[in-house]
């Protein structure tokens, strides 16, 4: 399994952007990159998912490099409801082979 | 569609008891899978059920089982249960499986 590895914590401002970096030095070939984003008492919240190159939905943003060692999670102009923990997967939900990250705590402030 | 629920959202139990969590998936979804989510260990994928099958299985120990039924409704069951096991246990649902997870606000479980 890859070892995926990301900050424990980030702290930021309403109307910034932040960018979470989750390391995956041997990630597989099959494996693909996925965001989820979680509220105390609730389950993991779906945000990204990539395999290379970049990938943009309506909240956010991934930056795969071409060697996908690294990933980086962009939320652009973040608010207050964003403060929340951000998890990185690596990994494929066919053969369920995954591995998150720790967890990054985003902290926005007024 | 409502999203997926879990039952109970909390539970205390002993040291050598046992214990069975439900899961109802979203309507349509096939495929259910069962983490644990404990601050030491953070998430760890516990087994993935599709069409009442067990399809893909993490690295836990046999005292922790699951079963999927007809209806895609799923459970999982611990057994002699340890204080090592307090955790946040959560399902996902997708619908074939290797979609985007959906997941439940979990059952907190608190052995003592």
């Amino acid at each position: 399994l890859a070892k995926t590895t990301q900050p424990i914590s980030m702290d930021s401002y309403e109307g910034q952007e932040v960018n979470i970096t989750c390391s995956h030095n041997n990630i597989a070939t099959n494996d693909y990159i996925t965001w989820y984003q979680q509220f105390p008492s609730q389950g993991p919240r779906f945000i990204i998912q990539g395999y290379k190159t970049k990938v943009t939905n309506e909240v956010a943003s991934l930056f795969i490099p071409a060697d996908r060692k690294s990933s980086t999670l962009s939320l652009p102009r973040v608010s207050l409801s964003d403060t929340a923990v951000y998890y990185c997967l690596v990994g494929t939900f066919n053969d369920y082979k995954l591995s998150f990250g720790a967890g990054t705590t985003v902290t926005v402030r007024a | 569609k409502a999203g997926v629920t879990q039952t109970p959202r909390y539970l205390i139990k002993t040291r050598g008891q046992q214990v069975t969590l439900s899961c109802s998936p979203i309507s349509g979804h096939r495929s259910v899978s069962w983490y644990q989510q404990t601050p030491g260990q953070g998430l760890q994928f516990l087994f993935e059920y599709f069409s009442e099958t067990q399809r893909n299985k993490g690295n836990f120990p046999g005292r922790f089982s699951g079963r999927q039924f007809s209806n895609s409704r799923s459970e999982m069951n611990v057994s002699t249960l340890e204080l090592g096991d307090s955790a946040l246990y959560l399902c996902a649902s997708t619908p074939g499986g290797s979609g985007t997870q959906y997941f439940g606000p979990g059952t907190r479980l608190l052995v003592l």
